[in-house]
């Protein structure tokens, strides 16, 4: 089966910007996440969907960043204004619900701020 | 909040020796341990996971431990070889909530 696809691999724009990222899970996966990690870090969750509803967003800076699921497929991050702090990877994951086996990972999105 | 840590950030090996990274979680309600093994450039890939009605599992040359009295659980790989290289990070579910939360990695070196 075709993995998590996530584009563009690298994004570098100035403080400021705004970006976008992209993702398309595994095909019959309901549950999507997007997470952050920071260089030397573990990822850290920003939201999670269950079809196009939003399950948790409880640690996304809403202020700046905001995401969308919107037929339950294909999900979009956002981020406006970027700070220099936002350089991560951003990786999204996928799986069935409640099918932890299933949690699959992206190749990620690297963004670089200057 | 939920937490996971885990130990030690970095481990060098020889070749052919063990390797043992431990990790400790904060939610009592969490029972899925998995283990994901992360190469340059990719995403995480899931290697070995552990329930909490198991106290150890293993696959070949790797297995997981798991105390749920010290909500501590580790990662045995034996025979290491130089293609094991790589950050490996533990993590643990969100009670209920159905994602996972991550330990910050351990970069494990093996020299052949």
């Amino acid at each position: 089966e075709a993995g998590v696809a996530q584009s563009p691999r690298y994004k570098i724009i100035e403080k400021r910007q705004s970006v976008a990222f992209w993702c398309n899970p595994i095909s019959g996966h309901a549950t999507l996440y997007w997470y952050q990690q920071i260089l030397g870090q573990g990822p850290k969750l920003l939201i999670q969907f269950q079809n196009n509803g939003v399950v948790d967003d409880s640690q996304l800076p809403k202020d700046r960043f905001s995401a969308e699921r919107l037929k339950g497929v294909d999900s979009t991050l956002k981020i406006q204004p970027a700070k220099l702090e936002d350089s991560a990877v951003y990786l999204c994951a996928s799986n069935y619900v409640r099918d932890w086996r299933g949690y699959t990972f992206g190749s990620g999105t690297r963004l670089t701020v200057v | 909040g939920e937490n996971v840590e885990q130990h030690p950030s970095t481990l060098s090996v020889q070749e052919g020796d063990s390797a043992v990274i431990k990790c400790t979680y904060s939610d009592s309600a969490s029972n899925y341990f998995p283990w994901y093994k992360q190469e340059l450039g990719k995403g995480p890939q899931l290697i070995i996971d552990i329930r909490s009605n198991v106290g150890e599992k293993k696959d070949q040359r790797i297995a997981v431990t798991l105390n749920k009295t010290a909500k501590h659980f580790s990662l045995h790989i034996t025979e290491t070889q130089p293609e094991d290289s790589a950050v490996y990070f533990c993590a643990a579910n969100r009670g209920s909530q159905g994602n996972l939360i991550f330990g910050k990695g351990t970069k494990l070196s093996v020299k052949p």
